[in-house]
C-alpha cells in the first residue's frame, strides 16, 4: 500500500535557526495537508496543498508540493519555542480517499 | 478546543477484556475518522464513517469495530485486547464524506492494556 516517510524522524535546533522537513510519498497523491501535534497534545491542521508545484506561506512557515504530486516540504524560517512539537504530513490517495499520515518529523527548540 | 469530544480521556484494562471507546464530532460535521497512534509512532489511519455509512477502511484489526449513530456520535469498540493495543485512540470529525478537507481532532483516549 501507499507509504509516506517524512525526514528527518527528529530535529534539534536553537531558537532562531530555520527547520525544514520533508514529505516522500510511493505513489502520486491528490493532495497533501500538514498538522502540528504539540506534546501532549493532538494534531492540528495547518494547511492544504492541492496543486503541483504550489507553495503556500503562513507566517514563518512556507509549505510546498512538489511538481509531480509526491512530496512535500515544511520550512519554518528563524524557529521559535513555540513551534515545538511533531509536525505530520498526510497524502489522500486517488480514488480510495484514505488519508496516509507520514512518520512525523518531531521539532524541538532550545532557547 | 476542535470542538471534538472523547471520552473517556484514560482507559487502563486487562489484556482480553473489551472497551468501547466514545467519540462526538464538530456541531455539523458529518464524518468521523478512528486514528491510533502507539508510543512515538505516526497516526494510523483505522476507519472513516460519513453519516453513519462506512466510507474506508484501513489497518484495523478484525477485533476492532465502530460504528456511527444517528446522532453521529461514532463509537470503536476494541474486543480482546492484548499490550500491544495499548495506545493513544484519536478521532477526527470532517464536514464532507470526502478526505479533500481539514480533519478536526479530539482530544484523544489514553488506552493502556495490562
Amino acid at each position: 500500500g501507499q507509504q509516506v516517510m517524512q525526514i528527518p524522524q527528529y530535529q534539534h535546533v536553537q531558537e532562531g535557526e530555520d527547520f525544514t522537513t520533508y514529505c516522500n510519498s510511493s505513489t502520486t497523491l491528490s493532495n497533501i495537508q500538514w498538522y502540528k501535534q504539540r506534546p501532549g497534545g493532538h494534531p492540528v491542521f495547518l494547511i492544504q496543498l492541492v496543486k503541483s508545484g504550489e507553495v503556500k506561506k503562513q507566517k514563518r512557515l512556507t509549505f510546498q508540493f512538489g511538481e509531480a504530486k509526491k512530496n512535500s516540504s515544511l520550512h519554518i524560517t528563524a524557529t521559535q519555542t513555540t513551534d515545538v512539537g511533531t509536525y505530520f504530513c498526510a497524502g489522500l490517495e486517488y480514488n480510495t480517499d484514505k488519508l496516509i499520515f507520514g512518520t512525523g518529523t518531531r521539532l524541538q527548540v532550545f532557547p | 478546543d476542535s470542538g471534538v469530544t472523547q471520552t473517556p480521556k484514560h482507559l487502563i484494562t486487562a489484556t482480553g477484556q473489551r472497551v468501547t471507546l466514545r467519540c462526538s464530532p464538530r456541531s455539523g460535521d458529518l464524518s468521523v475518522y478512528w486514528y491510533q497512534q502507539s508510543l512515538d509512532q505516526g497516526l494510523q489511519f483505522l476507519i472513516h464513517y460519513y453519516n453513519g455509512e462506512e466510507r474506508a477502511k484501513g489497518n484495523i484489526l478484525e477485533r476492532f469495530s465502530a460504528q456511527q449513530f444517528p446522532d453521529l456520535h461514532s463509537e470503536l469498540n476494541l474486543s480482546s485486547l492484548e499490550l500491544g493495543d495499548s495506545a493513544l485512540y484519536f478521532c477526527a470529525s470532517s464536514v464532507s464524506g470526502r478526505s479533500l478537507y481539514e480533519q478536526y481532532f479530539g482530544p484523544g483516549t489514553r488506552l493502556t492494556v495490562t
